[in-house]
């Protein structure tokens, strides 16, 4: 069974450009995740997908960040413009169940902003 | 936000020897998880444990949940040197009598298993 697949591995631009990141989930995975990693620290929720509604997009900074899971399966993470303090590791996750049960992430996509 | 606070911030063993990391949390959570991440790669999921469990085991890892204390440990039984991660602890909160169905992570323990 494939895991979850996410693309670029890696990602540098100069700051005040757009970048997107790309998740496919598990087969069957109806809750998708995306997390950001700062280097040393855990990984912090930024939107959570149960199919294609974002149930949870609290801590999504939404004046450059964007999300969309169309159809329920793949999603795509977007920042724009990307600023200096946005160099981090976008992981990607999902789970077969709604709430609360294992997730399983992704290789993650890190991105370095110039 | 960061809900679990993990201790030791970092640990380093002799291969064979036991290792021990705790987590604490700060709400009533559904279960807790542990995952272990090696570097530059994406999390893994070991264990999970109920808010109504207090001892669990997978294969050399043991996982004890006090809900009273707000705290659990991670064991690693006979170390070896592929042991050598970051471990996550990662809580479910509860609010009310829900399941919120976030996962929130702590800052995580490195291991350094030397063979």
């Amino acid at each position: 069974e494939a895991g979850v697949v996410q693309s670029p591995r890696y990602k540098i631009i100069e700051k005040k450009q757009p970048v997107a990141f790309w998740c496919n989930p598990i087969s069957g995975h109806n809750t998708l995740y995306w997390y950001l990693q700062n280097l040393g620290q855990g990984p912090e929720l930024l939107i959570r997908y149960e199919n294609e509604e974002a149930v949870d997009d609290s801590q999504l900074p939404k004046d450059r960040f964007s999300a969309e899971r169309l159809k329920g399966v793949d999603s795509t993470l977007k920042i724009q413009p990307a600023e200096l303090g946005d160099s981090a590791v976008y992981l990607c996750a999902s789970s077969l169940m709604a709430a609360g049960g294992e997730l399983f992430f992704g290789e993650g996509s890190r991105l370095t902003v110039l | 936000s960061q809900q679990g606070e993990e201790d030791p911030q970092a640990l380093s063993i002799q291969e064979g020897e036991n290792a021990t990391m705790n987590c604490s949390y700060k709400t009533s959570i559904n279960n807790l998880q542990w995952y272990r991440q090696n570097s530059g790669r994406g999390l893994v999921h070991l264990i999970l444990i109920r808010s109504n469990e207090r001892e669990k085991h997978s294969g050399r890892l043991r996982v004890t949940l006090d809900t009273s204390k707000k705290s659990s440990s991670l064991l690693i039984t006979a170390s070896r040197a592929a042991d050598t991660a970051s471990y996550f602890c990662a809580t479910v909160p509860t609010y009310g009598s829900s399941n919120t169905g976030k996962l929130i992570f702590g800052q995580g323990t490195t291991l350094q298993v030397k063979p």
